[in-house]
This record gives structure tokens, C-alpha cells and sequence, in this order.
């Protein structure tokens, strides 16, 4: 089956940019979907597509998808984005769709 | 208010069977796919279970094909999960979320979950 590998965290200051990876087998080749979950709450999309946004999320997401690696990045990262953040894929080989496996993104 | 709203959760013995509710307000649920996703306690995202807005298409995460079976009634704008043979492994928070007319679609709007707790 697909697997989809994602860091388990990642710490940025405030103001400055964090870049989250997804790594998968030709995942270029695929729809690269992002979600963000606070403590205690459902998952909400922050990316669609690699890198398309949707409109209530701010400009400084933005998301990449080449070779093996997908990548969200957040720019002048801010408190509130302080959560947890998956990647997903439909493999279509297997008709699974596939989270990574979350990556904790702490504000220092 | 658009919005997806799961229940049917509680707490459960193994080998029993549940049915879960996601009931939709403000979309119209058969011009979307359903998906079930769960989350088990300090884990991460695993998808259960899809259904395609015309229902002639499921899929099921190998962890759950056999027990689990999805449906809809479009008549009261509610998709559901039937899960028969709960185990212990079973035990998550259940969301819902609606997709769009692809497989491949992102899981856009999410319902706040329903916790199912299987327990002897």
C-alpha cells in the first residue's frame, strides 16, 4: 500500500517560515491534499490540489509537489498556527486513500 | 450554516455493532461524496471509508472491509456507517466529511466527530 512519510515535528520562531514535507513514491504524480487540527478540534483543509488554497486560508500558506516530496509551507509564521498538519493521496492503485503520518508544528 | 454533524458514538462491548449518523445542513449530501475518517486517542488521521455521490462506488480501508458498510438516505440528507464486530482497535473518534465528484478530491468539510469507545 501507498505510505506517506511526514517528520514528526518541526519548530519555527515566530515571523520566520516553516516548510512541512510529505514523501512518497512519485507522489508528483498525485493530488497532494493538506489538513491543519488544533487540540480538540476536526481537521480543516488548508491545501488542495498541491497548491491551491482555499479562500479562507491565508496567502502565507502555499503548498509544492515534485519528484518523491510534497511541501507545505507557512509563511511569517504566526501562533495560531500552531497544530498539527497531515498530507493525503488517493492511490488509486489500491482505492485507498492515505494520510501521512502528521507532523506537530510547534511555535517557539 | 453549512456544516456536518456526526452521531450514534458511545461506548460499546467488543464484537457488537454500531451505527453511526453524519447529518448534513446547508449542502446537499448526494451532490457529494462521504468520507469516514477516525482517529484514535493521541494518534493520527486514518481513513476509513468513502462513498461516491451517486453511491455506485465504496471503498474501505483494508483494516475495516468486511465489518464496516456505508450508506446514505438522501431523503433525510444523513450518510451513515454500520460497523459490525467492533474490537478494541476500533476505538476512535469518527469524522465525516464531504468531497467532491472525484475520488481523488480533497475531504472539504469536516463534522466535529463522534467518539466510539469499545470496551469489555
Amino acid at each position: 500500500s501507498y505510505v506517506l512519510t511526514q517528520p514528526p515535528s518541526v519548530s519555527v520562531a515566530p515571523g520566520r517560515t516553516a516548510r512541512i514535507t510529505c514523501v512518497g513514491n512519485n507522489i508528483e504524480d498525485k493530488g497532494v491534499h493538506w489538513y491543519q487540527q488544533k487540540p480538540g478540534q476536526a481537521p480543516l483543509l488548508v491545501m488542495y490540489y498541491d497548491s491551491d488554497r482555499p479562500s479562507e486560508i491565508p496567502e502565507r500558506f502555499s503548498g509544492s509537489n515534485s519528484g518523491d516530496t510534497a511541501t507545505l509551507t507557512i509563511s511569517r509564521v504566526e501562533a495560531g498556527d500552531e497544530a498539527d498538519y497531515y498530507c493525503q493521496v488517493w492511490d488509486g492503485d489500491s482505492g485507498h486513500h492515505v494520510f501521512g503520518s502528521g507532523t506537530k508544528v510547534t511555535v517557539l | 450554516q453549512v456544516q456536518l454533524v456526526e452521531s450514534g458514538g458511545g461506548v460499546v462491548q467488543p464484537r457488537t455493532s454500531l451505527r453511526l449518523s453524519c447529518v448534513a445542513s446547508g449542502i446537499t449530501l448526494s451532490n457529494h461524496g462521504i468520507h469516514w475518517v477516525r482517529q484514535a486517542p493521541g494518534k493520527g488521521l486514518e481513513w476509513v471509508a468513502l462513498m461516491s455521490p451517486d453511491e455506485s462506488k465504496t471503498y474501505y480501508a483494508d483494516s475495516v472491509k468486511g465489518r464496516f458498510s456505508v450508506s446514505r438516505d438522501n431523503s433525510k440528507n444523513t450518510a451513515y456507517v454500520q460497523m459490525n464486530g467492533l474490537t478494541t482497535e476500533d476505538t476512535a473518534v469518527y469524522y465525516c466529511a464531504s468531497t467532491g465528484l472525484r475520488e481523488d478530491d480533497s475531504l472539504d468539510l469536516w463534522g466535529p466527530g463522534t467518539m466510539v469507545t469499545v470496551s469489555s
